[in-house]
């Protein structure tokens, strides 16, 4: 495989429920990052990784949770969610995390639905 | 802060038709512009990018010119196709910092035969 690939591809959730979605990026990238796209608003960034250390925290509530265990692999832990999170969950990937000419790499995005 | 603006959509052409979609940018400092596209149940891709004032990015035969004096970075394209159709973004990032692409609400572009 090559690319970001993101699972699960559609998940749906309860109130009470814990999930996790993953991210793979098959780059040889040092950074990474979550987006949140719902519908008719720009898109959001949540977090940025740089070599698994969180650099970006953009006021995210605790409901939601990321982990980096290497800089190949980000998750984002879910837990007590909204209604109003539901939304497409984007993860992306980029060869450093500084200097602002980085070209974004994107998976497919999780499609997350909270019941 | 940092804030993207473009045109409603959706936006409805004919193929071969002309397209124009408006983006202006709100900024501290010279950032650079980008514009992605997200083809249906895919993830964003970057289009082109232009990273100083006067920069034209261009690919597949879409253009944008970075105007510094009208804060804009229009997206244009002469002759559309019905493989066009999409959703574009603007976005930019400041070059201080890590990382951070400030988007665009998006424009959904439809081409029809």
């Amino acid at each position: 495989e090559t690319g970001v690939t993101q699972t699960p591809r559609h998940l749906v959730m309860g109130m009470t429920n814990k999930k996790s979605l993953k991210c793979e990026q098959h780059l040889g990238h040092n950074a990474m990052y979550w987006y949140k796209q719902s519908a008719k608003k720009p898109l959001e960034l949540m977090f940025v990784y740089s070599l698994e250390e969180r650099v970006e925290n953009n006021s995210v509530p605790s409901r939601f949770s990321p982990e980096c265990p290497n800089s190949s692999h980000l998750f984002l832990h879910l837990h007590t969610l909204q209604p109003e999170d539901s939304a497409l969950y984007l993860c992306a990937s980029s060869q450093e995390a500084w200097g602002g000419n980085e070209k974004l790499f994107f998976g497919s995005g999780t499609q997350l639905s909270v019941l | 802060g940092d804030s993207v603006t473009q045109m409603e959509g959706p936006v409805t052409l004919s193929e071969e038709a002309f397209l124009t979609i408006n983006c202006t940018y709100t900024a501290t400092g010279y950032p650079s512009l980008f514009w992605y596209v997200q083809y249906p149940g895919e993830g964003l891709q970057l289009l082109l990018k232009a990273t100083k004032a006067d920069d034209k990015g261009s690919n597949k035969g879409f253009e944008a010119t970075y105007r510094k004096e009208t804060t804009s970075f229009h997206l244009e394209k002469g002759s559309v196709q019905v493989s066009d159709s999409a959703v574009y973004f603007c976005a930019l990032s400041a070059i201080q910092g890590a990382q951070k692409l400030v988007f665009g609400q998006g424009t959904r572009l439809t081409i029809n035969p």
